[in-house]
């Protein structure tokens, strides 16, 4: 079975404060996504990654860097947190190619204070 | 169905009933369609998904629909249990084109027993 584990369930922090994000797919998959989830707005997608140390914008990349430094990692980076922020953060990855159902990790529920 | 705007779509059923989920894609050359299902607390989890080439498809307990005509791919449960409770997910794609699909914004599935 493909597993996306992701870090943190629940993180809280304060304004300011740099947040990390982190993400790890076992299945040797080329993509790697992140998403925020926030109520009645579905999935928007934040960055994206096809490969080991390339990375794309998203439709809302604005607050959010990334980084994928392996394959199988994929970071969030919240340079400098701020309540809008507050959100659920869905990883997922995908194998590439003409396979592109997505897997996802379970959500980090984050809170800005 | 789908609907755009900040509150999702709420389908409630009685146990033991079938259940329709609607989904209307926007992208006529979308090729790849997969349904989610996202519990609560939880990541999004594939369900089921269907190539342009089919216009049925089943499962376990699921049968996806699709209608290029239309643009529009419906999700049936048989014997819909409390376990089903859940947000369902449509998302296209275009095979061999970008490996990012576009999700819909979900339909909540609610089970009475």
């Amino acid at each position: 079975d493909v597993k996306v584990t992701q870090s943190s369930r629940y993180l809280v922090k304060r304004t300011g404060e740099k947040v990390f994000l982190e993400c790890v797919q076992d299945m040797d998959h080329e993509n790697m996504f992140w998403y925020r989830q926030d109520p009645g707005l579905g999935l928007r997608l934040i960055y994206f990654s096809y490969d080991v140390k390339m990375k794309e914008k998203g439709d809302i990349p604005e607050g959010y860097s990334v980084s994928r430094e392996k394959k199988e990692r994929f970071s969030l980076i919240l340079e400098s947190a701020s309540t809008n922020q507050t959100s659920m953060y869905l990883c997922a990855s995908s194998l590439g190619g003409n396979r592109n159902e997505q897997f996802f990790g379970p959500g980090t529920r984050l809170t800005v204070l | 169905g789908e609907s755009v705007g900040l509150h999702l779509p709420t389908l409630s059923v009685q146990e033991g009933d079938n259940s329709i989920i609607n989904c209307a894609y926007s992208n006529s050359a979308s090729d790849y369609f997969i349904w989610y299902k996202q519990e609560s607390g939880k990541g999004p989890q594939f369900i089921i998904d269907i190539r342009s080439n089919m216009d049925k498809r089943q499962g376990q307990r699921v049968t996806v629909l699709l209608n290029k005509t239309v643009k529009h791919l419906s999700l049936q449960i048989a014997a819909t249990q409390p376990g089903d409770s859940a947000v369902y997910f449509c998302a296209e794609n275009i095979m061999g084109g970008s490996y990012i699909p576009t999700f819909g914004r979900g339909t909540s599935l609610i089970v009475h027993p």
